[in-house]
């Protein structure tokens, strides 16, 4: 069986520029979430999307968005990126929607130079 | 204000000793305690979960134990072996909030042969 797979596996900007990462949960997983880890911190949720629907939201400012698709896919989009941005972004697929087991793709490292 | 607190911050056992690793969480609300395991350049790998209604769980190796009354979790890992040298982070979600994990700031185990 396929784990969450997202792409791309790692990505150059420069400042100021739109990044889009991309993350495929597992079959039959409707809830996706993604998280900011930082070199040597723990992960750090951004948003939560379940049936296509926006679950939550971390303290992240307004240039991170992201969106699930019908097939429950999802994108992750960061505008104006900033040398801050450098980090290992994670998806994490659930089965459900609430309170239940998350499982992690390998990440996208982005590097924001 | 780090919801989740980790220690130690790093650990060195020998082969076939017991790595122990703490956590400890202020918000009453959690109610689902999963510890993960990462290896530089990947994702977080799920190890073991539990949830409060249960004192201790045991997979394999792998022994979580909780303690409501004190707000306290840990993970014990019996018979250490070098490939269980990895970073683990201890993380919290509470059923309200979906599926958002509170994350501790990771424990970076190294097992000697």
């Amino acid at each position: 069986d396929a784990g969450v797979t997202q792409s791309p596996t790692h990505l150059i900007k420069t400042r100021g520029q739109h990044v889009t990462l991309r993350c495929s949960p597992i079959s039959g997983h409707k809830s996706v979430s993604w998280y900011q880890q930082v070199l040597g911190q723990g992960p750090q949720f951004i948003f939560q999307y379940y049936e296509k629907e926006e679950r939550g939201r971390g303290n992240f400012p307004d240039r991170f968005s992201a969106r699930q698709f019908p097939n429950y896919s999802s994108e992750l989009n960061v505008n104006a990126l900033l040398l801050g941005d450098s980090a290992l972004y994670l998806c994490a697929s659930s089965p459900l929607g609430t309170n239940t087991e998350a499982f992690f793709g390998q990440g996208t490292r982005l590097t924001v130079v | 204000q780090q919801q989740v607190k980790q220690s130690p911050q790093s650990l060195i056992v020998q082969k076939g000793g017991i790595s122990i690793i703490n956590c400890a969480y202020e918000n009453t609300a959690f109610d689902y305690f999963p510890w993960y395991q990462q290896f530089p350049g990947k994702g977080p790998a799920l190890l073991i979960a539990i949830r409060p209604d249960v004192s201790e769980k045991k997979e394999g190796r792998f022994t979580i134990s909780f303690n409501k009354s004190a707000k306290q979790f840990s993970l014990h890992i019996m018979d250490s072996q070098p490939g269980d040298s990895a970073t683990y982070f201890c993380a919290a979600s509470m059923a309200p909030s979906g599926n958002q994990f509170y994350f501790g700031t990771g424990t970076s185990l190294t097992v000697i042969p």
